[in-house]
């Protein structure tokens, strides 16, 4: 079953906008990422974040995970006509290898 | 180093033959996950495999579907006597079995499945 959900499930914004996704989640977990696909490609990572942490950056990506409200976000900021993708999250519920849990994602559309 | 391949990207079967994705993970990489992703969904969890073992199918029905990583060459994913339910994507993932990086997951390009 989906982990969670993505909010909103589609976004529209001109260039150089920020952009802001939310994920929800329903049981304990060890890490959450995020994952980027272009249409009809495969998934790419781009951000880890353990259940410790509570804010972490990479480029003009910043995460943040609540895991008291079960919930994190993804800001990516100054965006690009590239940045257009779906943006799932993924929860580990282990430490070790263990399958990820997708969320349904969410469909950024960058204006050029 | 290619990353994850897999092939064949599309795959047009009729309903009742047999369907085969393979998949080759990241060089040095043990584990090996399948997901399959409807039109509009997320990846839904199928199978986890390490070299010669499934470790985790509980995604995957128990019926018509196989999945299996030998010790030499590629993972593979069967479908038996495949159905119009069964077109979807198949996206095959790979991981290191240990470090920094064994949570990370590395994804291939998919196979595109469709049944006629």
């Amino acid at each position: 079953s989906q982990q969670g959900e993505e909010d909103p499930q589609a976004l529209s914004i001109q260039e150089g906008e920020n952009a802001t996704m939310n994920c929800s989640y329903k049981t304990s977990i060890n890490n959450l990422q995020w994952y980027r696909q272009n249409s009809g490609r495969g998934l790419v990572h781009l951000i880890l974040i353990r259940s410790n942490e509570r804010e972490k950056h990479s480029g003009r990506l910043r995460v943040t995970l609540d895991t008291s409200k079960k919930s994190s976000s993804l800001l990516i900021t100054a965006s690009r006509a590239a940045d257009t993708a779906s943006y799932f999250c993924a929860t580990g519920p282990g430490s070790g290898n263990t399958p990820l849990v997708f969320g349904k994602g969410t469909r950024l559309s960058v204006i050029a | 180093n290619a990353g994850v391949m897999q092939n064949p990207r599309h795959l047009v079967r009729r309903r009742g033959q047999e369907a085969r994705l393979r998949c080759s993970p990241m060089k040095g990489h043990s584990h090996v996950y399948w997901y399959r992703q409807l039109p509009e969904e997320g990846l839904k969890f199928m199978v986890y495999l390490q070299k010669e073992n499934i470790i985790d199918e509980s995604g995957m029905p128990k019926e018509r579907f196989s999945a299996e990583f030998p010790k030499e060459g590629p993972s593979i994913l069967r479908i038996q006597q495949v159905v119009r339910g069964d077109s979807a994507a198949y996206f095959c993932a790979s991981s290191p079995g240990g470090g920094l990086a064994k949570n990370i997951q590395y994804f291939g390009a998919g196979t595109r499945l469709s049944v006629l």
